[in-house]
């Protein structure tokens, strides 16, 4: 069955330090990736995808992931987290054989920034 | 910028009663997609819709939920028999057909909470 699975419900970081969410996938196919942020109460905003091409992929707010097929994953980076940062993300695949395109989601992972 | 639109934000029900929520996607949106999240958990595929009809229902969506898009430009959801499980935050996303555009654009969601 095809899943994702995000590691960390809880991520806490400093303001500055490195920001690292992490996502692995299981298919059967590659899939197409996205992650989405959810600030509180607010509805769900496309940071980044990837779906061919280059596997290094910038989104915004200075977000990037990285597509490594041999590790089922697609890690969500960021240098410097700043204060705004601090929100729920959530990792989507869309799987290629599936004609509805439907958007299968992880558990998310809440970002929490340390001042 | 054109963007997804949800009424009402916040909808309060009794158990047992008709909801109809409300959607108006991106105007030139073909595929359309309810998604809900419950507090706490992940999001989760409902339905998608295509062509007037419906192109894929996951197990959530049983005989209580249709979906309608009654004119050109609303999507509606209705849940026929609310139950306190139904207590969610219901996203409405779309996307278009242009060449190949797999990404989802959601709505700010509505809040149903049923008593």
């Amino acid at each position: 069955a095809q899943s994702v699975t995000q590691l960390g419900s809880h991520v806490s970081v400093s303001e500055g330090a490195l920001v690292l969410l992490r996502c692995n996938y299981s298919s059967s196919v590659p899939p197409y990736l996205f992650w989405y942020v959810q600030y509180p109460n607010q509805g769900l905003q496309l940071l980044l995808k990837y779906t061919t091409g280059a596997t290094l992929v910038k989104g915004i707010n200075g977000f990037e992931a990285e597509f490594k097929k041999s590790e089922t994953s697609f890690h969500l980076t960021k240098p410097s987290a700043h204060m705004s940062d601090a929100a729920e993300y959530f990792c989507a695949v869309i799987l290629m054989m599936d004609s509805s395109y439907k958007l299968i989601f992880g558990s998310g992972t809440r970002l929490l920034v340390r001042p | 910028e054109p963007e997804v639109t949800q009424t009402p934000s916040h909808q309060v029900t009794q158990m047992g009663q008709e909801v109809i929520l409300r959607c108006v996607p991106i105007s030139n949106h073909l595929y359309f997609y309810w998604y809900r999240q419950i507090l706490g958990q992940k999001v989760e595929f409902l339905v998608s819709f295509y062509n007037n009809e419906i192109s894929e229902k996951s197990e959530i969506f049983d005989d209580q939920f249709s979906v309608e898009r009654p004119d050109g430009s609303n999507f509606t959801l209705k849940i026929r028999s609310t139950k306190l499980e139904d207590s969610a935050m219901y996203f409405c996303a779309s996307r278009g057909d242009s060449g190949r555009s797999y990404e989802q654009y959601f709505g700010p969601g509505t809040r149903l909470t049923v008593t």
